[in-house]
């Protein structure tokens, strides 16, 4: 969905590199959320936002922090990356002011190899 | 807690055939929806189809269709008339209505033979 965009779409770092994954979406929602993909294990939550000021963890929360720098941006960080951080990481956004269902809308993804 | 099992790792059909793939979910709420959606190889995450639980009737959108047994706690997708385009991952997924969470399957790999 072009209305949500991430940059980069493929990174390559080393061990113990910081690196940051941003997310911009232009679908006016007001939450936002970062997923893990691993093979086998479909989509895993690593932080969500339901506003600019409101940030909570996921299920693997550790190793990352996030950012919500304005409705429509949020940005993962990886402070010191390791290689079993190699995945494919997704941005994604829901509206729950206006859609009952709160589905969620994804970004292209972000292809990460930690080496 | 909320599981999603989606118990076929990988199929494949030919074009033009009619396929299901198939869901079952586990939950003691009855308020809830039901998502498929779609990863080609372009690895964009795509809704193909959503149903509320409250309503018996099954989803449709163009080829794609459900069947949505409830006290099977059951969704699955059936992609008629396939096309090599529908060749992806589907990831069947699960969100009570009161919570943000999507609980999402393992996914099933779907290839459509020429």
């Amino acid at each position: 969905d072009a209305d949500v965009t991430q940059t980069p779409r493929n990174r390559i770092t080393k061990t113990g590199k910081r690196i940051m994954l941003e997310c911009s979406q232009t679908k006016g929602h007001d939450r936002m959320y970062w997923y893990r993909q691993d093979p086998g294990l479909g989509l895993r939550l690593i932080y969500y936002s339901f506003d600019v000021k409101d940030i909570n963890k996921g299920e693997i929360s550790d190793g990352y922090s996030v950012s919500r720098q304005a409705q429509a941006k949020f940005s993962l960080s990886l402070e010191s990356a390791i290689p079993n951080q190699t995945a494919l990481y997704f941005c994604a956004t829901s509206d729950f002011g206006r859609d009952l269902w709160e589905t969620q809308y994804f970004g292209p993804g972000t292809r990460l190899l930690v080496l | 807690a909320q599981t999603v099992t989606q118990s076929q790792p990988e199929m494949s059909v030919q074009e033009a055939e009619t396929v299901t793939l198939s869901c079952t979910y586990d939950t003691s709420e009855n308020n809830y929806y039901l998502f498929w959606y779609k990863q080609p190889p372009s690895r964009q995450m795509i809704l193909v189809i959503r149903q509320e639980a409250y309503k018996q009737q099954n989803a449709t959108e163009n080829r794609f269709s459900v069947n949505f047994q409830k006290a099977a706690k059951s969704f699955s997708l059936k992609i008629s008339d396939s096309q090599l385009g529908d060749t992806a991952m589907y990831f069947c997924a699960f969100k009570l209505y009161s919570n943000y969470q999507l609980i999402w399957g393992a996914g099933t790999k779907l290839i459509i033979k020429p």
